[in-house]
């Protein structure tokens, strides 16, 4: 079954607003990360957070573990935001895995100026 | 300075070709992984190694064998390529099977 759950699927926003994506787990992580793919398609490291909440300038982010789901905040969105937004975990009852990484399928989200 | 990087960045070849793609990271890491994002850009992991002993081994066909000469680079060779090979392949590495840092990608595409 699914494991790693993201929404929405597509966001469009105007440049300036703020949003909010959402990523559920099937089970207890070890890891959770977020990334962002930018349009020429580099996989960029927003956020290594498998439990509380981090900021880095305009996002933020917060896991609940207990719940099993993380949250990630854009605020005052710019163009360059636009790309695709993975969530990704490794889950901890395959923790001899090695690290092995479920993607979920991506928040592409569109910043129109 | 670059942390992980991958060559080729664009492979375009034809079907039954054998063809490699590299990946060195400058991090001092001792995990690196290729992972797989198909055309519909779901990302998949494939290969996971550590410390040049592979440690992770996913549903790959046979086609598909990595090697690892040294815990700074880990290569990617596809036997007898396919159309359905063509995806993107990422390198990634990890100082300690945690945070992962991915590699600007190799597109390849089987004609």
């Amino acid at each position: 079954g699914i494991q790693v759950e993201q929404s929405p699927p597509d966001l469009i926003l105007q440049e300036g607003a703020n949003s909010t994506l959402r990523c559920n787990f099937s089970d207890s992580v070890n890891n959770l990360q977020w990334f962002h793919q930018n349009p020429w398609g580099q996989l960029i490291n927003l956020f290594y957070i498998p439990s509380g909440t981090k900021q880095n300038g305009r996002l933020s982010a917060t896991t609940v573990a207990t719940e099993r789901y993380s949250l990630l905040y854009i605020s005052s969105s710019q163009t360059t935001d636009s790309g695709v937004y993975f969530c990704a975990v490794e889950l901890k009852r395959i923790y001899n895995q090695g690290g092995k990484l479920i993607f979920g399928q991506g928040t592409e989200l569109s910043v129109k100026p | 300075d670059t942390a992980v990087s991958q060559t080729p960045k664009y492979l375009v070849t034809q079907m039954g070709n054998d063809k490699s793609i590299k990946c060195e990271q400058n991090l001092g890491h001792d995990t690196m992984y290729w992972y797989k994002q198909d055309s519909k850009k779901f990302l998949k992991i494939m290969f996971s190694y550590n410390n040049k002993e592979l440690i992770i081994n996913e549903t790959v066909p046979n086609r598909f064998s990595p090697k690892s000469p040294d815990k700074a680079h880990l290569n990617l060779h596809i036997n007898s390529l396919e159309l359905g090979d063509s995806a993107v392949y990422f390198c990634a590495s990890s100082p300690d099977r945690y945070e992962q840092y991915f590699g600007p990608g190799t597109r390849l595409t089987v004609t």
